[in-house]
């Protein structure tokens, strides 16, 4: 199976200031038809899973335009250019360019 | 407005059988592939199976194989999970996805005697 390793496990993130969230895989993320099947999820506590970002870089409808996600290959980065309060929660990259399709263990984002 | 809402989870003896399902509304449900994940605070979130829209390609992951099927009801915009031979690692929050962006709000399943 496809492991995906985040990276901080926690994070204490200043209300303004810039975060940035790995996620690496343990193998390609390159689909057979050349896209990268790696979307980005936000849990806020007591809440499913949110879609943040889909295929790597592409921000869902309604999700604030200071969330960005980047990478390739094997190495993903979530960044967010000015934490607010109401970004705390666990967030997840996960891969569904193979099969067991899987997440990662989750960052947990707090204010510091 | 999107919304997915499952139902049939619940207290259930080790052996035991279960079945979830899962009510589709806001959007055209016989396009989309549609997805059962788990999730444990011990484990995280575990994919479990998934189904394409035309109900004729399911997959699992290794732990559930055999045990859980998937299915969907088109006419109905419904899809669902039977459990059967439920374990203590079978206890979780399961939630019902369309796609990856569109998540239900889950149903807690507890497996124990």
């Amino acid at each position: 199976d496809v492991v995906l390793t985040q990276s901080p496990v926690s994070l204490s993130a200043t209300l303004g200031q810039p975060a940035s969230l790995s996620c690496r895989s343990s193998h390609s993320l390159v689909h057979s038809d050349g896209n990268i099947r790696l979307d980005w999820f936000q849990q806020r506590p007591g809440q499913s899973p949110r879609r943040l970002i889909y295929y790597v870089s592409n921000r869902d409808s309604g999700v604030p335009d200071r969330f960005s996600g980047s990478g390739s290959g094997t190495d993903f980065t979530l960044r967010i250019s000015r934490v607010e309060a109401e970004d705390v929660g666990v967030y997840y990259c996960m891969q569904y360019t193979h099969w067991p399709h899987t997440f990662g263990q989750g960052t947990r984002v707090e204010i510091k | 407005e999107v919304q997915l809402v499952e139902s049939g989870g619940g207290l259930v003896q080790p052996g035991g059988s279960l079945r979830l399902s899962c009510a589709a509304s806001g959007f055209t449900f016989r396009t989309y592939w549609m997805n059962w994940v788990r999730q444990t605070p011990a484990k995280g979130l575990e994919w479990v199976a998934n189904i394409d829209p035309d109900g004729r390609v399911e997959s699992y992951v290794d732990p559930v194989k055999g045990r859980f099927t998937i299915s969907r009801d088109n006419a109905k915009n419904s899809l669902y999970l039977q459990m059967n031979s439920l374990s203590g690692e079978d206890t979780a929050v399961y939630y019902c996805l369309a796609g990856s962006a569109k998540w239900g709000q889950g149903s807690v399943v507890t497996v124990s005697s």
